[in-house]
């Protein structure tokens, strides 16, 4: 079964710190990739950073990278220089070949708050 | 280039009753796929359409369905309302691609359903 777990189902970091978000997954299929997305109250979810499961680099796209360790089964993000519009919720998901094309499971998520 | 929308926003019905959502896919999309957010059961992949053909669905009851047009834009339906549909739905659009590669989604701001 294809499963994504957050465990961290709220965060505080202090402005201009980083914070790593935990996600951990579990599927048998090869290939497979991995994405965070931030939903602030607004409700849109948007899209931060990608992973391939064949991707020998960490993903970094900005303050945002991930930290993929495969044999692990984990892909925390870490947001450096952590700025007051980043509270939001921030879902972990995985799509893989047995899932189905474009079908993404998601985790809980996590609550991040930013303090200034 | 104009992101994917969602029609309505909001929106309150009555249990029993049924309701159509409204999603237009960015422009060259022709994936459209449909999710369901609640607090208690997270965010659920209810199914994707790809060229007027539904091609993964979700675990959920026959009263949700849905279809796609020939300019993809798409329609998710709920029959028969029940207090547990209320939920924030979700549309993403990407491009269809038929092998596990970089397949971004871009999510719409969401239909907030109410039912009472």
């Amino acid at each position: 079964a294809q499963k994504i777990t957050q465990t961290q189902p709220g965060m505080f970091v202090q402005e201009k710190e980083a914070v790593t978000l935990d996600c951990t997954y579990d599927t048998s299929d090869q290939s497979y990739g991995l994405f965070w997305y931030k939903q602030p109250s607004s409700g849109e979810m948007i899209f931060l950073i990608y992973q391939g499961s064949y991707d020998e680099q960490n993903a970094t796209e900005g303050r945002y990278s991930l930290n993929f360790q495969k044999a692990r089964k984990s892909a925390n993000l870490v947001i450096s220089a952590s700025q007051l519009g980043d509270s939001a919720m921030y879902f972990c998901a995985m799509r893989s070949i047995s899932g189905g094309y474009n079908k993404l499971i998601f985790g809980a998520g996590t609550r991040l708050a930013v303090h200034p | 280039k104009a992101g994917v929308t969602q029609t309505p926003r909001y929106l309150i019905k009555t249990r029993g009753q049924q309701v159509t959502l409204s999603c237009s896919p960015i422009s060259g999309h022709r994936s459209v796929s449909w999710y369901q957010q609640t607090p208690g059961q997270g965010l659920q992949f209810l199914f994707e359409y790809f060229s007027e053909t539904q091609r993964n669905k979700g675990n959920f009851p026959g009263r949700f369905s849905g279809r796609q047009f020939s300019n993809s834009r798409s329609e998710m339906n709920v029959s028969t309302l029940e207090l547990g549909d209320s939920a924030l739905y979700l549309c993403a659009s990407s491009l269809a691609t038929s092998t596990l590669t970089y397949n971004e989604q871009f999510f719409g701001p969401g239909t907030r359903l109410t039912v009472l």
